[in-house]
């Protein structure tokens, strides 16, 4: 399983974009790189995936370079209720598609 | 997105007890998973299945025991619960395929006395 790297922390201000960067240096070549956000009590909520270039929903955008070797989460204009630990994983179907969570980007938004 | 569902929410119960966490998913998914998880720390899966019939212990071994009779049903089962086992239980499903996400239920926060 790919491990990933990923801040301990950051901290913005309402309205700002967020980018949080994730570093895979081993991702294979059938792994997909998938964000999940969590709030406390709750479990973890999926965001966004992609396997190269850029995808985009109606939450967030996903920029991967060609090597693939990182990856990085965009959250426009953040608010206060994105305040939250966002997961960056890579995840190919192996063995379940088994997830390895890390410790995760703490973010914390404010007024 | 995946409906699944974690009863009950929070449970405070004695040393010794025997203890059944529930999950259950409307989507049809054939992959199932437990994590456990202490507060402000990292999941750690415990239990995970392929399908009916199946099921592989996790990264993190666990006391607790799975079951996978229905394709929809995955209980997890703590037959003499002690305060060790004290965490939030969170369930997960996805269905088969490279790279396909996992869909979280709200997880049972169990506080063994």
């Amino acid at each position: 399983l790919a491990k990933t790297t990923q801040p301990i922390s950051m901290d913005s201000y309402e309205g700002q974009e967020v980018n949080i960067t994730c570093s895979h240096n081993n991702i294979a070549t059938n792994d997909y790189i998938t964000w999940y956000q969590q709030f406390p009590s709750q479990g973890p909520r999926f965001i966004i995936q992609g396997y190269k270039t850029k995808v985009t929903n109606e939450v967030a955008s996903l920029f991967i370079p060609a090597d693939r070797k990182s990856s990085t989460l965009s959250l426009p204009r953040v608010s206060l209720s994105d305040t939250a630990v966002y997961y960056c994983l890579v995840v190919g179907n192996n063995a379940g598609n088994m997830l390895t969570f890390g410790g995760g980007t703490r973010l914390m938004v404010k007024p | 997105e995946a409906d699944i569902y974690q009863t009950p929410r929070y449970l405070v119960i004695g040393t010794g007890k025997k203890i059944t966490l529930e999950c259950s998913q409307t989507m049809g998914h054939d992959k199932m998973y437990w994590y456990q998880q202490d507060p402000g720390m990292e999941l750690h899966l415990i239990h995970y299945s392929y399908g009916v019939n199946s099921t592989e212990k996790g990264d993190l071994s666990s006391e607790s025991t799975v079951s996978r009779i229905r394709t929809e049903h995955f209980p997890l089962t703590l037959e003499s619960a002690r305060p060790s086992h004290t965490s939030q239980y969170l369930c997960a499903s996805s269905k088969s395929g490279d790279g396909q996400p996992q869909h979280f239920g709200d997880g049972t926060r169990l506080s063994i006395l």
